[in-house]
């Protein structure tokens, strides 16, 4: 198991745009987790699934943002109408949900709205 | 609301020289608390776990301590390296909750 992956690792796009995010967790994880990070900060956290349904979402998800996880594997992380405050870095963690419960994260994609 | 704050911003020290790293949480109903590591334009890699019936965890030169009742956790690295330097993030996971609230972090450099 190679850990947890995310793609892209890099997105620029232009205000208006829709962009979507791929978190692929770390295999029999059942729960996964997105944070946002801007520059100097440590991450905040958005919502996070326990297999495919979302239990919690953060007031910092507003409606121009959309997380699922289909079938509990992966999940996507889509912003619509994107902003020029919505750059930041957008990580992925995952654990088993249960026991010790380590939180592990992936690399991160970097957002920039132009 | 658990608020998280690490002290200070920024560090640096010489090469070799042992250094504590400090975090302090407002709410003690903790589930647990995890000590990060970033390198610039990374993602976080986990150094330590301390559960919030413990009172210290060890990796190799790293030391993370937990004391509850005054809110506060540290974390030691011992003969410290060059490669040592990234920020380092303490995060917390508040009881009956799912997610982690982190500090702002702090910002390590090692001169050779």
């Amino acid at each position: 198991d190679t850990g947890v992956s995310q793609d892209p690792r890099h997105k620029i796009t232009k205000r208006g745009q829709n962009v979507t995010f791929r978190c692929d967790p770390i295999s029999e994880h059942n729960r996964l987790y997105w944070y946002r990070q801007t520059l100097g900060q440590g991450p905040e956290f958005l919502t996070y699934f326990q297999n495919e349904a979302q239990l919690e979402k953060s007031r910092l998800l507003s409606d121009r943002f959309s997380a699922e996880r289909p079938k509990g594997s992966f999940s996507t992380l889509e912003i619509q109408r994107t902003e020029q405050g919505d750059s930041a870095m957008y990580l992925c963690a995952s654990t088993y949900g249960f026991g010790v419960d380590e939180q592990f994260f992936g690399p991160g994609t970097r957002l920039t709205v132009l | 609301k658990q608020e998280v704050t690490q002290i200070p911003a920024a560090l640096s020290v010489p090469e070799g020289e042992n250094l504590v790293l400090n975090c302090s949480f407002t709410d003690s109903a903790i589930y647990n608390l995890q000590w990060f590591r970033q390198d610039p334009g990374k993602g976080l890699t986990s150094l330590l776990l301390i559960q919030s019936s413990q009172r210290e965890q060890t990796s190799g030169r790293l030391n993370a301590s937990l004391d509850k009742s005054s809110g506060r956790s540290t974390l030691y690295i011992a003969a410290s390296q060059p490669g040592d330097s990234a920020t380092y993030l303490c995060a917390v996971r508040i009881q009956g909750a799912q997610k982690l609230v982190f500090g702002q972090g702090t910002r390590l450099t090692i001169n050779p």
